[in-house]
């Protein structure tokens, strides 16, 4: 089946303490962005990146970091920077950066600080 | 300002109603425009690419005024399953690449 995969489903985390959520895909997608949901706002972009080796910050990227070595693969880390990690992290990934296409979402991770 | 402001409800509707969405959006030069349905703690899914002349699917159509700067999402004949919160999604007018959304709105279809 092809999709987007997000792990783990929900992730503790404790004061300090850097954590990585991975998220991967299988559809040959160029372009893949990683949003916050906190409640009751909309999804805030932390970072995308259009190909492998690029990627740029999005409107609230203080405190996390990527990485985009491999086309499938666009993990997140949140580190001990980021003083309000609590969200619900989604990742998603679009064919091109040509106008309308579509995004298409990974199922979530998750955060919960300890 | 918002790059894209919806009202957030609650709307509560009987089945069978017929409940539309309005969602406006500050930047003219916004290139393409989507609805997506989230259900509770669940990821985004694309209901639908909103167009120029209107479209429809289904129960569902969309509107897209781009002189006033909004778009509109009409459910007709609403099931207990429409029940979900409906974002409004704009891309980004310069590199495509942006991604901009509504905080959502939220329907409860009732029995």
């Amino acid at each position: 089946d092809g999709g987007i995969t997000q792990s783990p489903k929900y992730l503790f985390r404790k004061e300090g303490q850097n954590v990585t959520l991975s998220c991967e895909q299988n559809l040959n997608h160029d372009a893949m962005y990683w949003y916050r949901q906190d409640p009751g706002q909309g999804l805030r972009l932390i970072y995308y990146s259009q190909i492998v080796n690029d990627f740029q910050k999005g409107d609230i990227a203080e405190g996390y970091s990527v990485s985009r070595e491999k086309k499938e693969s666009f993990p997140l880390t949140v580190t001990s920077a980021q003083k309000n990690p609590t969200a619900f992290y989604l990742c998603a990934s679009r064919r091109s950066g040509q106008a309308g296409e579509t995004q298409y979402f990974g199922p979530g991770t998750r955060l919960l600080v300890l | 300002r918002k790059e894209v402001e919806q009202d957030p409800g609650p709307f509560n509707v009987p089945e069978g109603a017929t409940v539309a969405f309005n969602c406006t959006y500050s930047n003219s030069a916004s290139q393409s425009f989507f609805w997506y349905r989230q259900d509770c703690r669940k990821e985004p899914k694309l209901l639908m690419s909103v167009y120029s002349s209107g479209n429809e699917d289904g129960r569902f159509t969309a509107q897209l005024n781009r002189a006033s700067q909004y778009i509109s999402l009409l459910i007709r004949d609403s099931k207990l399953s429409d029940s979900a919160t409906y974002l409004c999604v704009v891309n980004g007018p310069n590199t495509g690449n942006q991604f901009y959304f509504g905080t959502g709105t939220s329907l409860t279809v009732i029995p």
